[in-house]
């Protein structure tokens, strides 16, 4: 049980910006907010994880409720090489367990 | 960049077999972890490593597998008697700390196992 939801499947054009919504509404106080993505054939990749205030990285930016049961993962310029499923996880275990659900398929249109 | 590596790539073998899948884990990392991912399916925990012993597993990793880190630099995933729905992309994964708190976990590019 990944104890998020998210969209099935979104879509964008390139060099727009992207907002990926996650639910995680019975969230404890101690679980970060992890996102990964995983591209055609490949494996999962690190995107940007938080705790409780908003996280600005090279690839993303994260956005966290102030109640902490939702959060936004904002790709600020889709490329075409950003579609892939990404993955909005719960931290949860403390030796490093990723419970991974079915994700989001952001697709991206030149 | 350092990045996880496995081999081979892409494993055929016989139901009934035994294989053995490699992993090189990045070199600083404490934490070690198998996934796989059956065809269309999600990405599903198998087991998480930690001082040179299995710290969590899942349902999935029953008698038939087993993990070991032979020589401090390898980290292997053997599947003893293989069966038809072994067949899936495995990936290994390590973090420097538990990635499930606060930092990131590195995965390889998988290898895919097909059992006939």
């Amino acid at each position: 049980d990944a104890k998020t939801t998210q969209p099935n499947s979104m879509e964008s054009n390139e060099e727009e910006p992207v907002h990926l919504p996650c639910n995680h509404s019975t969230i404890s106080g101690t679980d970060y907010i992890h996102w990964y993505r995983q591209l055609p054939s490949q494996g999962p990749e690190y995107v940007i994880h938080g705790l409780t205030s908003n996280v600005n990285n090279r690839m993303a930016s994260l956005a966290i409720a102030e109640d902490r049961k939702s959060s936004t993962l904002i790709l600020h310029r889709a490329t075409l090489r950003d579609a892939a499923v990404y993955y909005c996880i719960r931290g949860g275990t403390s030796y490093g367990k990723l419970t991974f659900g079915q994700g989001t398929i952001l697709t991206v249109h030149p | 960049e350092p990045e996880v590596t496995q081999t081979p790539s892409h494993q055929v073998t016989q139901m009934g077999q035994e294989v053995i899948l490699r992993c090189v884990p990045i070199s600083n990392h404490l934490y070690f972890y198998w996934y796989r991912q059956i065809l269309g399916q999600k990405v599903e925990f198998l087991v998480s490593f930690y001082n040179n012993e299995i710290s969590e597993k899942s349902e999935i990793f029953d008698d038939q597998f087993s993990v070991e880190r032979p020589d401090g630099s390898n980290f292997t995933l053997k599947i003893r008697s293989t069966k038809l729905e072994d067949s899936a992309m495995y990936f290994c994964a390590s973090s420097e700390w538990s990635g499930a708190v606060n930092t990131e976990a590195f995965f390889g590019q998988g290898t895919r196992l097909t059992v006939v």
